[in-house]
């Protein structure tokens, strides 16, 4: 059964770094989305990305945010400068099975760690 | 605003037990998606049901079933003869109907299943 893959599975980085977390989406997908989840607490949406732009974004992606989907095929999260708050279960999701794309299914989630 | 709210922060049950997770909405749309997902210790999401709003009729598949209650904004999930392999966090979430529309999720219901 096609799924979302991610890479890798577990990051840790130092405060300041960057980091770019990979996702590859399933193959006839459209939808591409990008959420987090601070340990423990809910899943909160980060942005999504059609038609090779950004659909929506949250308050929570602000600048330090980017997104790409380099090659057709890989969709990336790029955290310029990570500070502390950034520790979180990094979830992509794809959708596109359905006619309006609101099917999400998730890979299995990076967790980042910022010391 | 959308918001999707689930009370039960933890609910604990001894194999075999029948459980009902609660999941309450709010939204001005009056077209909309209700997705539960079950999060086990791995971390991962996993995709249980998706149901659209025109639809009310309850699902079963297998030990779950789900209730639909527009009346009441509410989208309770069930679990039939519980077993151990069910501990996990479980989430509702809710999305508008259109495309490419984000997922707003619950906080999650911690269900412990003990032999």
């Amino acid at each position: 059964e096609p799924e979302v893959t991610q890479t890798p599975s577990h990051q840790v980085t130092q405060m300041g770094q960057e980091v770019i977390l990979r996702c590859v989406p399933i193959s006839n997908h459209l939808y591409f989305y990008w959420y987090r989840q601070i340990l423990g607490q809910k899943v909160e949406f980060l942005v999504s990305f059609y038609n090779n732009e950004i659909s929506e974004k949250s308050e929570i992606f602000d600048d330090q945010f980017s997104v790409e989907r380099p090659d057709g095929s890989n969709f990336t999260l790029k955290i310029r400068s990570t500070k502390l708050e950034d520790s979180a279960m990094y979830f992509c999701a794809s959708g596109g099975g359905g006619a309006d794309g609101t099917e999400a299914f998730f890979g299995q989630g990076t967790r980042l760690t910022v010391v | 605003a959308q918001k999707v709210t689930q009370a039960q922060t933890e609910i604990s049950v001894v194999e075999k037990e029948d459980v009902t997770l609660d999941c309450v909405y709010e939204t001005r749309d009056t077209t909309y998606y209700l997705f539960w997902y079950k999060q086990p210790p791995s971390g991962e999401l996993v995709f249980l049901i998706r149901r659209n709003s025109f639809d009310e009729q309850n699902e079963i598949s297998g030990r779950y079933s789900w209730n639909f209650q527009k009346s009441t904004s509410s989208f309770n999930f069930t679990i039939t003869a519980s077993q151990v392999v069910d501990s996990a966090v479980y989430f509702c979430a809710l999305s508008e109907r259109r495309t490419a529309s984000k997922l707003t999720f619950g906080t999650g219901t911690r269900l412990q299943v003990t032999l």
